[in-house]
């Protein structure tokens, strides 16, 4: 399969512990994207990188939020303290820079804290 | 005001309906626009782009006025098989940001035998 692939589908914490997520794009793709899905609502936008850099993070990220991406393949999302407000789904897609172009998603990351 | 608003939905019709969703966006900045489609716990899938001349893909139809900041979709003869959640998408370019892809809530439609 040579889609987005995210890891692990599901993750079940207590309240406090440490997250990390990672997520491998397509191979030939130079932008990365994570956000963060809640129930009736969309994606709300968390970071992006293109390459190894991360241009842009949301100013609504807590600091407890951290992304990296140090060879411009795979990424890893790490979310520090967990609370139960962080509960939802973690999706990463990718695509090619460029203004028309489609971004691919993997299947997602759902996070309960409890 | 949120970047990108649609209509919330749930839209519930008939099969054969025509359906249409709306969608602003409040950033001016924004270069490129898409409808995805997100069926129940799955991921988004781009259904098609939009462009300013308006664009057509079998029953599905875009449009797009950047002078009033307005996307909208509209679904001929609709299937069963359409029921998803629609999103409008935008992507911008400056204004301090370069590339990123903003979601709207998305709109729900239910299409019924």
């Amino acid at each position: 399969d040579t889609g987005v692939s995210q890891d692990p589908r599901h993750k079940i914490t207590k309240r406090g512990q440490n997250v990390t997520f990672r997520c491998d794009p397509i191979s030939e793709h130079n932008r990365l994207y994570w956000y963060r899905q809640t129930l009736g609502q969309g994606p709300e936008f968390l970071t992006y990188f293109q390459n190894e850099a991360q241009l842009e993070k949301s100013r609504l990220l807590s600091d407890r939020f951290s992304a990296e991406r140090p060879k411009g393949s795979f990424s890893t999302l790490e979310i520090q303290r967990t609370e139960q407000g962080d509960s939802a789904m973690y999706l990463c897609a990718s695509s090619w820079s460029g203004e028309d172009t489609e971004a691919f998603f993997g299947q997602g990351t759902r996070l309960t804290v409890v | 005001r949120k970047e990108v608003e649609q209509d919330p939905g749930p839209f519930n019709v008939p099969e054969g309906a025509t359906v249409a969703f709306n969608c602003t966006y409040s950033n001016s900045a924004s270069q490129s626009f898409f409808w995805y489609r997100q069926d129940c716990r799955k991921e988004p899938k781009l259904l098609m782009s939009v462009y300013s001349s308006g664009n057509e893909d079998g029953r599905f139809t875009a449009q797009l006025n950047r002078a009033s900041q307005y996307i909208s979709l509209l679904i001929r003869d609709s299937k069963l098989s359409d029921s998803a959640t629609y999103l409008c998408v935008v992507n911008l370019f400056g204004g301090g940001s370069q590339g990123n892809l903003i979601f709207g809530k998305g709109t729900k439609l239910s299409v019924k035998p």
